[in-house]
């Protein structure tokens, strides 16, 4: 099973700052296989990146994401206030697995 | 458009079996690429994928779950359904179902999500 770790577990920013969110595999995934997900309260998660940097639909472009083998990075370059939030990295393998997360909150 | 909408108990008591249902609109489970999956959450943690059906009836599991597990499809009322036996109180969670598109390799539409709770 490859295991995901996120860091910061939480990140302590002000709107308009720049956020960076890390996910790191026990073991290389490959690029197409790595998917971030955004979480608010009480709301099921929303895909944001897949294939490691392509945005899904409607994502603004102050996301984005980077990274490959077992080191992946999200990105959000001026932060909103809508984008506090809590956000999952997650791989597909055998099993799908996700990350712990990274909670983004309002410094 | 899509939609997926989950449904069953919100409380079972330790050692029964749950039963959830994932009843969906907007596309068909037996379109080819498609599939249904099943993910929860507990409170305050994070995510776990549980299972996968697709649509040509292929099923995938979580191995550390398998055994406990069962997936399956009733493509003319457009519902897939989950059952998780001997439930414990830690898998109080909340269970989501959510679609996924081959050769896509993540979920792209969820349901929003039904709250189960594990207490005698």
């Amino acid at each position: 099973e490859t295991v995901l770790t996120q860091s910061p577990g939480t990140l302590s920013l002000s709107p308009g700052e720049r956020a960076t969110l890390s996910c790191r595999a026990s073991q290389s995934v490959s690029s197409s296989h790595l998917a971030w997900y955004q979480q608010k309260p009480g709301q099921a998660p929303r895909v944001l990146i897949y294939g490691a940097s392509s945005r899904a639909t409607g994502i603004p472009d102050r996301f984005s994401g980077s990274g490959s083998g077992t080191d992946f990075t999200l990105t959000i370059t001026r932060l909103e206030p809508e984008d506090f939030a809590v956000y999952y990295c997650q791989q597909y393998g055998s099993p799908w697995t996700f990350g712990q997360g990274t909670k983004v909150e309002i410094k | 458009q899509i939609s997926l909408k989950e449904s069953g108990p919100t409380l079972v008591k330790p050692t029964q079996t749950l039963t959830l249902t994932c009843t969906f609109s907007g596309f068909s489970l037996s379109t080819s690429g498609v599939g249904v999956g099943w993910i929860r959450q507990p409170p305050g943690k994070a995510l776990e994928w549980l299972a996968l059906i697709y649509w040509d009836d292929d099923k995938r599991y979580n191995p550390s779950l398998k055994s406990r597990l069962t997936i399956a499809k009733d493509t003319s009322r457009n519902q897939v359904v989950l059952t998780v036996t001997n439930m414990d109180p830690v898998d109080t969670a909340t269970y989501y179902c959510a679609h996924r598109t081959l050769p896509d390799y993540f979920f792209d539409y969820w349901g929003q999500g039904t709250l189960v709770a594990v207490s005698s």
